[in-house]
């Protein structure tokens, strides 16, 4: 089946900073979508962007199909901003109708 | 708060039992998505039911059964319990207007269940 290869496993930034974020996917993929998990274990969805680009507020996120890959972009970080990152896609084939995880990456951003 | 809500919060039980899950979507929503989060397994999506129908089947094991009600609250049933089956429970909810995944979904805070 598809991998997802999220990297870095682990961020630490100082407020103010910028990041990127890495989804590496192996297979091409009818959709794509990033969440986040707070510290306290809620799950919110960011962004649905199978291709292309997107952009909410500090975050932004461009998906390049044929690279098979997306990047999350997070500006000036506030330590809200902690919380692990999960990319998910869904793939054509034998795995569509699942979406599919990677391991997520842990942002620290410190006061 | 995102306007699912999941009962119970906390679940302890023994291996070899069965337990239900229970989940309100936000209202309006017709789509209930239904995510295991494990240390061994990661985040899973188990099975999603959009309007009383099942939509979309993930890695739900054979042992777990999920169905939507028509005032469109969800359970999920977990029966012949494992230690393997400790884990989060998230419920999510979504318009379902667009095909399977491409509405946001709004998460409810998950229910954990501890298997002795």
């Amino acid at each position: 089946g598809i991998q997802v290869e999220q990297s870095p496993p682990d961020l630490i930034l100082q407020e103010g900073a910028n990041s990127t974020l890495r989804c590496n996917f192996s297979d091409s993929v009818n959709n794509l979508q990033w969440f986040h998990q707070n510290p306290w274990g809620q799950l919110i969805n960011l962004f649905y962007i199978p291709s292309g680009t997107k952009q909410n507020g500090r975050l932004s996120a461009t998906t390049v199909a044929t690279e098979r890959y997306s990047l999350l972009y997070i500006s000036s970080s506030q330590t809200t901003d902690s919380g692990v990152y999960f990319c998910a896609v869904e793939s054509y084939g034998g795995s569509q109708g699942n979406l599919i995880f990677g391991k997520g990456t842990k942002l620290s951003v410190k006061p | 708060d995102s306007g699912v809500t999941q009962t119970p919060k906390h679940l302890i039980t023994a291996t070899g039992q069965r337990v239900t899950l229970r989940c309100s979507p936000r209202s309006g929503d017709l789509s209930v998505y239904w995510y295991q989060q494990s240390l061994d397994q990661g985040l899973q999506f188990l099975i999603q039911y959009y309007n009383g129908e099942e939509r979309a089947k993930g890695n739900i094991l054979e042992r777990f059964s999920a169905q939507q009600f028509p005032d469109l609250h969800s359970e999920l049933n977990l029966s012949s319990l494992e230690l393997g089956d400790s884990a989060l429970y998230f419920c999510a909810s979504s318009a379902g207007v667009g095909t399977t995944f491409t509405d946001t979904q709004y998460f409810g805070p998950g229910t954990r269940l501890t298997v002795l």
